[in-house]
């Protein structure tokens, strides 16, 4: 089985523009879930999806925003980007949204606002 | 509110040393408590969980933790480490499963 794959793996944006991420969920997963990790922190919540339907967000502006497609990847988008956007982004699927299900990460995306 | 503390922000250890990392959590309902590990440059790797059940839950690579309600705690433990365990370590608490809220981590060194 295929792991959680997340592109592009390195991304250089100036502040303002709009950058979108993707994700590929592990074979047989139907649920995404989205993370930014600030250097030196732990990784904080964004939002849930689940059969395409957004399930839960975290505290993030509306200027971050996602999709989750039939196949069940993910995109983030992200517009007017901040230089407090700099982060990492990950990306977990698993079988549910329970949480006795295991979430397997993606190794992320570093995005870089200059 | 759901929440987890990690004490130490840095740990060091010997090479063959017991391995104590410490969590704490917070949260208005019996959680569901993780712990994960990052390398550099890469995502995270669950350890171990505690869902419910027997309290103390033994994960991979050695690792342990066990879930102490009276303490709200849930402590990393390792018997003996090892070079390849030099990592970042998190500790992760959900209530619903749609959104887990992870602490600042812990960087683990090994000396040799």
């Amino acid at each position: 089985e295929t792991g959680v794959t997340q592109s592009p793996t390195h991304l250089i944006k100036t502040r303002g523009q709009q950058v979108t991420l993707r994700c590929s969920s592990q074979s047989g997963h139907n649920t995404v879930s989205w993370y930014q990790q600030a250097l030196g922190q732990g990784p904080q919540f964004i939002f849930q999806y689940y059969r395409e339907e957004e399930n839960g967000r975290g505290n993030f502006p509306p200027r971050f925003s996602g999709l989750q497609f039939p196949n069940y990847s993910s995109e983030l988008n992200v517009n007017a980007l901040e230089l407090d956007d700099s982060a990492l982004y990950l990306c977990a699927s698993s079988s549910s949204g329970q949480p006795n299900t295991e979430a397997f990460f993606g190794q992320g995306t570093r995005l870089t606002v200059v | 509110a759901q929440s987890v503390t990690q004490l130490g922000s840095h740990v060091s250890v010997s090479e063959g040393a017991l391995v104590l990392l410490r969590c704490n959590y917070s949260s208005s309902v019996p959680p569901y408590l993780f712990w994960y590990v990052q390398y550099p440059n890469q995502g995270l790797q669950l350890l171990l969980k505690y869902t419910t059940g027997a309290t103390l839950v033994k994960g991979i690579n050695g690792f342990e933790a066990e879930f102490k309600k009276s303490e709200t705690s849930f402590h990393l433990t390792k018997p003996s480490a090892h070079m390849s365990d030099a990592a970042e370590y998190f500790c992760a608490v959900t209530k619903t499963g749609n959104q887990f809220y992870f602490g600042t981590g812990t960087s683990l060194t090994v000396i040799p």
